[in-house]
């Protein structure tokens, strides 16, 4: 079973329009991680926020990370068509002996 | 700096046989982890090796095995393939663990007929 749990599971919106997807966790984690994929290539990451933190931020990437909930947020603002790809969660739990779980991802289409 | 490099590319297998893959991690970074992508099961992780030694593994049958040479590059191989073993085969690279950013190569695609 995946410890990440992304929704939505596709998200389609036009340019320049922010795009937002959730992550759902099961355990305590370490860290959780961002990554996004361009159609079956290798994943670029893109933020890492540790369980002590609440909200970071990368250019136009936006993470918030709420430990109580077990959830974080992705936003992308004033989205491109550059930024269709999958966006993966990836959290780091103590108990899993410090391996990556990924979740399912969210597909993500900007059209022009 | 050069990025984590995978070879082959793609490859072409027949149920039964073997494969072993290849995995360059960055220069300097010193964790290698594995992972398989399927369409049904997403993105699993295989194992993670440090220092020549398998830190970590994920829940795939003993078939599934790796190593770790001393400039830290990696191998994985794959015995008596089976069809539910095409995919994606994507390596990643780290300084030191999963704790830390990892940096993925193109991946290898495995087709197994």
């Amino acid at each position: 079973s995946q410890q990440g749990e992304e929704d939505p599971q596709a998200l389609s919106i036009q340019e320049g329009e922010n795009a937002t997807m959730n992550c759902s966790y099961k355990t305590s984690i370490n860290n959780l991680q961002w990554y996004r994929q361009n159609s079956g290539r290798g994943l670029v990451h893109l933020i890492l926020i540790r369980s002590n933190e609440r909200e970071k931020h990368s250019g136009r990437l936006r993470v918030t990370l709420d430990t109580s909930k077990k959830s974080s947020s992705l936003l992308i603002t004033a989205s491109r068509a550059a930024d269709t790809a999958s966006y993966f969660c990836a959290t780091e739990q103590a108990a899993a002996g410090n391996k990556l779980t990924f979740g399912g991802g969210t597909r993500v289409l900007v059209k022009p | 700096k050069a990025g984590v490099t995978q070879t082959p590319r793609y490859l072409i297998k027949t149920r039964g046989q073997q494969v072993t893959l290849s995995c360059s991690p960055i220069s300097g970074h010193r964790s290698v982890s594995w992972y398989q992508q399927t369409p049904g099961q997403g993105l699993q992780f295989l194992f993670e090796y440090f220092s020549e030694t398998q830190r970590n593994k994920g829940n795939f049958p003993g078939r599934f095995s790796g190593r770790q040479f001393s400039n830290s590059r990696s191998e994985m191989n794959v015995s008596t393939l089976e069809l539910g073993d095409s995919a994606l085969y994507l390596c990643a690279s780290s300084w030191t663990s999963s704790s830390y950013e990892q940096y993925f190569g193109p991946g290898t695609r495995l087709t197994v007929t």
